[in-house]
């Protein structure tokens, strides 16, 4: 059963980076053909896709937030870190680790998401 | 504005049907049929219904169908339960350029 797992802090300065790491079990994200991704749910709001980490080392990331979102890989962890910079209130959201099925393009596996407030 | 349009609300009586439509563009959608549904409850993540438009994944009850024509997808859920209400997102790998796009999400409420 593929496990993911969401870690960071809960509280981030205006203008600050934010950065999240999802731990990976049950799956290589090193292997494969799934698309390691972030996704964000501001609070109330839809559900918005950020970006991902493919095992060749490939990244992509939604243009609308492509300036300010680097994602990563610590193969020796199975780890996906997210970071995101010049942080705004309208950063607040909840953030999700998916694992993007590379054959069908669906979101099949989430963490159970962490919650990232922007206030000073 | 969301790239995939959903209907706000919806809502049924138990054992009744009801249609959650996703409309898009051509460019929502691109040349693909890479179309998903979500399930999500209030304060858990999202779960997957529905992938490529009309399959469901292993453990997903056979109530619910997806369908797509055109530019717009659908998800039906057939036989509603009091534990079918909750928000249901649609989703669009539309290519290489703009990737994953979300509808805004529909709230569904079993009177």
């Amino acid at each position: 059963q593929v496990h993911l797992q969401e870690s960071g802090p809960g509280l981030v300065k205006p203008s600050e980076t934010l950065s999240l790491t999802c731990t990976v079990s049950g799956d290589s994200v090193t292997s494969g053909s799934n698309y390691w991704s972030w996704i964000r749910q501001p609070p109330g709001k839809e559900l918005e896709w950020i970006g991902y980490f493919y095992y060749s080392g490939t990244t992509n990331y939604n243009p609308s937030l492509k300036s300010r979102v680097t994602i990563s890989v610590d193969r020796s962890k199975n780890q996906i870190s997210l970071k995101l910079s010049s942080v705004i209130a309208a950063d607040t959201a909840m953030y999700y680790c998916a694992r993007g099925a590379g054959w069908n393009y669906a979101f099949d596996y989430w963490g159970q998401g962490t919650l990232v407030t922007v206030s000073s | 504005q969301s790239a995939l349009t959903q209907p706000a609300s919806v809502s049924g009586s138990p054992g009744q049907s009801i249609t959650i439509s996703c409309t898009g563009t051509s460019s929502s959608f691109g040349t693909y049929n890479f179309v998903s549904w979500y399930q999500q409850h209030p304060g858990k993540a999202p779960k997957l219904m529905i992938y490529e438009a009309s399959k469901r994944p292993s453990g997903v009850s056979n109530r619910f169908s997806g369908s797509r024509s055109g530019n717009t997808a659908s998800l039906t859920i057939s036989g509603l339960q009091a534990e079918d209400e909750a928000d249901y997102y649609c989703c669009s790998y539309a290519g290489s350029s703009t990737f994953w796009v979300f509808g805004g999400g529909t709230k569904l409420t079993v009177l």
